[in-house]
C-alpha cells in the first residue's frame, strides 16, 4: 500500500536560516504530491502541489521537487520567518476518481526570532 | 472558491454521550467528503469517506459512524463517546475541479470527551 515517511520533529531554526523537511514516500503507480500546512489551532491549508515526475511545486517562498528516481518530495525554503512555524503535512494521492490521501506524521517548525 | 464549513468550533462532552458534528461544502458540486481524527502530537488519520449521497467508506472499525443526507453535507456521528474519542476532526473535499486528487480541509472541530 502507499505510505508517506517524514523526518520526526520538531525543528527548531532561527529565522532567515534554511529549511529543509524531509520527505520519501512509496506508492504504486503515479501519485500526485502534497504539502499542507496546520497553523496551531487551525485546519490543515495546501501549501505546494505537484503531479508528475521532475514537477517543482511552490508558494510562498516554499519550494518541492517531485523526484521520481529517489520516491522523495523534500520541502525546502531559503530563509524561514517566525511566521512559518507550523506542523507541515506530506501527502500522496493516487489518480483516480475516489482517490484518498496518505498522509506522514507530520513535522513540526519552530522558528524563533 | 472552495470552502468547508465545520462546527462546533469545540465541544467537550462526558462519557456515553451521542455526538453530531457537521461538515458543509461551498463551491463545488459533487464533491468527495472526508472525517479525519487528529490525536494530539499524531498525524491524520482517515475515519471516513464518501463520494456521493449516502455512500460512505469506513476506513476504521470504531465508535463513530458518518451520513451524507445531501451532496454537500457530510455528518459524523457516535451514539456513546469514549474517551478515545477526543481528538480534532477536521473534515475536507475535494472536487472535480483537481480531478478529485486535491483535499480542502475545514477548520476543524477540538472534540473533549471527560
Amino acid at each position: 500500500g502507499n505510505s508517506v515517511t517524514q523526518m520526526e520533529g520538531p525543528v527548531t531554526l532561527s529565522e532567515e536560516a534554511f529549511l529543509t523537511i524531509n520527505c520519501t514516500y512509496t506508492a504504486t503507480g503515479y501519485p500526485s504530491l502534497f504539502w499542507y500546512v496546520q497553523y496551531p489551532g487551525e485546519g490543515l491549508q495546501l501549501l505546494l502541489k505537484a503531479t508528475k515526475a521532475d514537477d517543482k511545486g511552490s508558494n510562498k517562498g516554499f519550494e518541492a521537487t517531485y523526484r521520481k528516481e529517489t520516491t522523495s518530495f523534500h520541502l525546502e525554503k531559503g530563509s524561514v520567518q517566525v511566521s512559518d512555524s507550523a506542523v507541515y503535512f506530506c501527502a500522496l494521492s493516487g489518480h483516480s476518481g475516489y482517490s484518498t490521501l496518505t498522509f506522514g506524521k507530520g513535522t513540526m517548525l519552530l522558528v524563533s526570532p | 472558491s472552495q470552502t468547508i464549513h465545520q462546527w462546533p468550533a469545540t465541544l467537550v462532552q462526558p462519557v456515553g454521550s451521542p455526538l453530531s458534528l457537521e461538515c458543509t461544502v461551498e463551491g463545488t458540486s459533487n464533491p468527495n467528503l472526508y472525517w479525519y481524527r487528529q490525536a494530539a502530537g499524531r498525524g491524520l488519520q482517515l475515519l471516513f469517506y464518501s463520494v456521493g449521497i449516502g455512500q460512505i467508506s469506513s476506513e476504521v472499525p470504531q465508535n463513530l459512524s458518518a451520513s451524507r443526507p445531501q451532496d454537500r453535507q457530510f455528518i459524523l456521528s457516535s451514539k456513546k463517546l469514549l474517551l478515545s474519542d477526543s481528538g480534532f476532526y477536521l473534515c475536507a473535499g475535494s472536487g472535480a475541479e483537481s480531478s478529485y486528487n486535491e483535499q480542502f480541509f475545514g477548520p476543524g472541530t477540538r472534540l473533549t470527551v471527560l
